[in-house]
C-alpha cells in the first residue's frame, strides 16, 4: 500500500513569493494533519481535519498560512508571502481515528528553503 | 511545562548492543497514548512502537521494546541488538484522549551506533 505522498519534496523559493505544498493520505484514513519541523521548535502541529474539515488550526503561525482539503485523497498547505522565517521541513500524516490508540503515519515530508 | 521530556540529546552505542532512550511525559488524563518515531538522515518520520495508558503489558515490536512505568511516568525505548542502520535521531511522542488530535513529541535524542 502508498503511504503518504507529499510533493514537491524540495522547494526553493525567494522571499514574498507563494508557496503550495502538497499531500495525498493513506486511503482510507480519514484524519489529515500538517506539522512543521524546525531545529528552534522542534516538530509541531498546524493543523488537522476530519473528513476534510478543518478541526483544529491553532497552531497556523499566522494569517500568511492557509490549508485545505477538498477532497479526501488530498490536501494543501499554502504560505502567501513566504518568509525566510518559513524554512522548515513541512510534513503531512494521516491516520483512521484520532483517539490516543491511532497512529499517525507521516509523508517524507518538503523541505522548504525561502531565501 | 514541557509535556514530553527526552533529556538524551545524543547517544552513542556498541554495534549489537542494547540501548535505552529515556522518555518521560507529563499529562493528568487517565487515557493516552505513547508513540516512538525514527528520523533518519533522509529525514521521513518512521512509526516504531506505542503504548496505550491501559495496557498491562510492555509494547514490543521485533527489536523494539518500550519500558512503560506509568507511576513514574516514563516510557522509555529499548533497542536490542543495535544495527549501523538504527543510527537516527529518535522522538517520543503523546496524544491525551482530551486533546484529540494533538500529537505532542519532545525534542528527540541523536543515536548513533558504532561499528
Amino acid at each position: 500500500d502508498a503511504g503518504v505522498i507529499q510533493s514537491p519534496r524540495h522547494e526553493v523559493t525567494e522571499m514574498g513569493q507563494e508557496v503550495t505544498l502538497r499531500c495525498k493520505p493513506i486511503s482510507g484514513h480519514d484524519y489529515l494533519f500538517w506539522y512543521r519541523q524546525t531545529m528552534m521548535r522542534g516538530l509541531e502541529l498546524l493543523i488537522y481535519f476530519n473528513n476534510n474539515v478543518p478541526i483544529d488550526d491553532s497552531g497556523m503561525p499566522e494569517d500568511r498560512f492557509s490549508a485545505k482539503m477538498p477532497n479526501a485523497s488530498f490536501s494543501t498547505l499554502k504560505i502567501q508571502p513566504s518568509e525566510p522565517r518559513d524554512s522548515a521541513v513541512y510534513f503531512c500524516a494521516s491516520s483512521t481515528r484520532t483517539l490516543s490508540t491511532d497512529t499517525q503515519y507521516f509523508g517524507p515530508g518538503t523541505r522548504l528553503t525561502v531565501l | 511545562a514541557q509535556k514530553i521530556t527526552q533529556t538524551q540529546p545524543g547517544m552513542f552505542v556498541q554495534e549489537k548492543e542494547a540501548v535505552t532512550l529515556d522518555c518521560t511525559y507529563d499529562t493528568s488524563d487517565p487515557s493516552y497514548g505513547l508513540f516512538w518515531y525514527k528520523q533518519p538522515s533522509s529525514g521521513e518520520m518512521i512509526f516504531l512502537i506505542y503504548q496505550g495508558s491501559y495496557d498491562q503489558q510492555n509494547a514490543t515490536e521485533g527489536r523494539y521494546s518500550l519500558n512503560f512505568q506509568k507511576a513514574r511516568k516514563s516510557a522509555n525505548l529499548v533497542i536490542s541488538a543495535s544495527q549501523l542502520g538504527d543510527s537516527a535521531m529518535y522522538f517520543c511522542a503523546m496524544k491525551e484522549v482530551s486533546n484529540t488530535g494533538k500529537l505532542i513529541f519532545g525534542q528527540g535524542t541523536t543515536l548513533q551506533v558504532k561499528p
